[in-house]
Order: structure tokens, then sequence, then C-alpha cells
């Protein structure tokens, strides 16, 4: 089955720095990659999401790259803002309506 | 609001227990996932179902089953409890299988096991 990395597992930088946040998957067959935000005590919600025949898909301050030969993607957020910090967590789906397979989660903290 | 519900919040039982936690998804959502969230181990797929029957069933032990209801809301059935099944267990639903939509998460039921 599928299996998703993720990359850091705990991430901390300055406000206005970047952030960037890396996974692979196994399954060859996947074609969908959301990333999902979690805050404290709150559920996950979703922030972005790329299928596979697109390389970049960007919204604002955040944007999330594909590669599919490597298959790896990753996110990547501009100019951090405190409210930023939250637990980051990329999924992987290799047909429509087939569960999400997680990675383990990158614990972003934003310090002012 | 994500227009999923779960149901309890919270729930306190002993080892050896059985407990039931349920899931109402979002009006019009036929696929209903369980997931289970433990501090080093991210989000776990559980088992999926749709429109009342089950479609995959991901790392979930014998001891735990689930059903969906012609209503289409679900229930996860956690039984013979171990400590080790203290966790944070996420229903979410998305709107059927003919294309990738976003799965929308429920608030969650935090079990703890004592």
């Amino acid at each position: 089955g599928e299996n998703v990395e993720q990359h850091p597992s705990t991430l901390s930088v300055q406000e206005g720095d970047s952030a960037v946040i890396k996974c692979t998957y196994s399954d060859s067959a996947s074609n969908y990659f959301p990333w999902y935000k979690q805050e404290l005590g709150k559920r996950p919600q979703l922030i972005i999401d790329i299928r596979s025949n697109v390389g970049e898909k960007k919204d604002q301050r955040i944007a999330v790259t594909l590669n599919k030969t490597a298959k790896h993607f990753s996110l990547h957020i501009t100019e951090t803002q405190p409210e930023d910090s939250a637990v980051y967590f990329c999924a992987a789906s290799r047909k429509a309506g087939t569960a999400l397979i997680f990675g383990k989660g990158t614990t972003l903290s934003v310090s002012s | 609001d994500s227009g999923v519900t779960q149901t309890p919040k919270h729930l306190i039982t002993a080892t050896g227990q059985r407990v039931t936690l349920r899931c109402s998804p979002r009006s019009g959502d036929l696929s209903v996932y369980w997931y289970q969230q433990s501090l080093d181990q991210g989000l776990q797929f559980l088992i999926q179902y749709y429109n009342g029957e089950e479609r995959a069933k991901g790392n979930i032990l014998e001891r735990f089953s689930a059903q969906q209801f012609p209503d289409l809301h679900s229930e996860l059935n956690l039984s013979s409890l171990e400590l080790g099944d203290s966790a944070l267990y996420f229903c979410a639903s998305s709107v059927d299988l003919t294309a990738h939509t976003e799965a929308f998460f429920g608030q969650g039921t935090r079990l703890t096991v004592v």
C-alpha cells in the first residue's frame, strides 16, 4: 500500500521567513496530493492540493510543487506569520474516492 | 464548522471496555473515513465506508469494527480497550468516488483509556 514520508517533523522559523515541508510517496499510481493544516485542538483542514497533471500550484503565500518522477512533493509557505503555526500534514491518494494516506506531520512554529 | 459531526467529544473508559464513536457526515457526502491520531503516528487511516458498504481497510485492529447505516451516519466500535488505544479519533467525509474532492474532518473524539 501507499506510504508517505514527511520531513522535517518540526520546523521553527522567524516571522517573515519561508518554510518548506517535503514529502515522498511510494505508490507511483498516486495522483492526488493535498495538504492539511491542524491548529492546536482543532480538526485538520485542507489548505491546498495538487493533482498529478500539474507541477505547481500557488495560493497567495502557499505553494505546492510536485515531482512525479522522484515521487515527492513539497509545501512552501512564504512570509510566514505567527498564525501559520500549526501541524501540517501531507497526504496522497491513488484514485478518486480512495482514502488519503497521511504523512506523520510537521509542527511549524513561527516566532515573532 | 465542517458539517461533519462527531460524538462524543471526550470519552474516558477503563481497559477491557467497549465504546462506540459516532459520526454524521456532511449532507450529501456518501464516503466516510475513520482515522486515528496519536502523538507519534500522525493520522492513521482505519477504514472507509461508501454508501453503506465497507470500501477499504487500513491499519484497523481486529478489536475495532465499524459500520455505516442507511442514513449514512457511521459508528466505530472499539472493544477490549487497551491503554495504547488512547488517541484522537477523527471521522472525515467526502462526496463520492468520481473525483478527488476535499475530505472534511469532524472535530474528533478524544478517547482516554485508563
